[in-house]
């Protein structure tokens, strides 16, 4: 089955502990993203990559960290987490360059206490 | 950079009944236009999506209509059913990235 698979689904961690997010896709897809998705503000995006080892900023990025060192994964990295960094993140993938089409994994709820 | 505006931020309707929810953007690069329907615990899942180059687009009960000169596009429903109740998201992607609405969550009341 054709997916994005982020884990772990919930996390809950203390302020300053380094923790990451994984997220793979299996459908050779070039371009993946990170969104958090915050009531009342939508989807924002924190970092995109177009291929292997070229990633960029994306609206919200600061205090988060990315690596693309191969196709099909995309980890989140917060290197030393803070509570408004609290919320539902959410990691994308599509078959174009450009990132039309998305196909979306099922969320990652983090809560930094 | 791009802002997209979109509302109504919640919207109830009849089941049967029709429910429009409309954006806004402001840059004027956008050439897609995609929604997205997120079920409660899921992922945002695309439901339909228009290209600049086209002003409506239709599948089934959902429809999209664009209107590049006011810069707003609108996802319309008819017949609505109950699994139609979710949270619905419209976006612009003016460059590489895709820029999202707030959201609207869509009741419908059988």
């Amino acid at each position: 089955e054709a997916q994005v698979t982020q884990n772990p689904r919930y996390l809950i961690t203390v302020t300053g502990k380094k923790l990451t997010v994984t997220c793979s896709q299996n459908m050779n897809h070039e371009y993946m993203s990170w969104y958090r998705q915050d009531p009342g503000l939508g989807l924002r995006q924190i970092y995109y990559s177009m291929n292997v080892e070229v990633t960029d900023k994306g609206d919200v990025p600061e205090g988060y960290k990315v690596s693309r060192k191969e196709k099909r994964n995309f980890p989140l990295i917060l290197e030393s987490p803070s509570p408004n960094q609290t919320s539902l993140y959410f990691c994308a993938s599509s078959f174009s360059i450009s990132g039309y089409g998305y196909t979306f994994g099922s969320g990652t709820r983090l809560t930094v206490v | 950079g791009e802002n997209v505006e979109q509302h109504p931020s919640t919207l109830s309707v009849q089941e049967g009944d029709s429910a429009v929810i409309k954006c806004t953007y402001s840059d004027s690069a956008s050439n897609y236009f995609p929604w997205y329907k997120q079920e409660l615990g899921k992922g945002p899942q695309l439901i339909i999506d228009i290209r600049s180059n086209v002003g409506e687009k239709k599948d089934q009960r959902i429809a999209v209509t664009l209107n590049k000169t006011a810069k707003h596009f609108s996802l319309h429903i008819t017949e609505t059913q109950p699994e139609d109740s979710a949270v619905y998201f419209c976006a612009a992607k003016p460059h590489l990235q895709l820029i999202f609405g707030q959201g609207t969550t869509l009741q419908v009341k059988p």
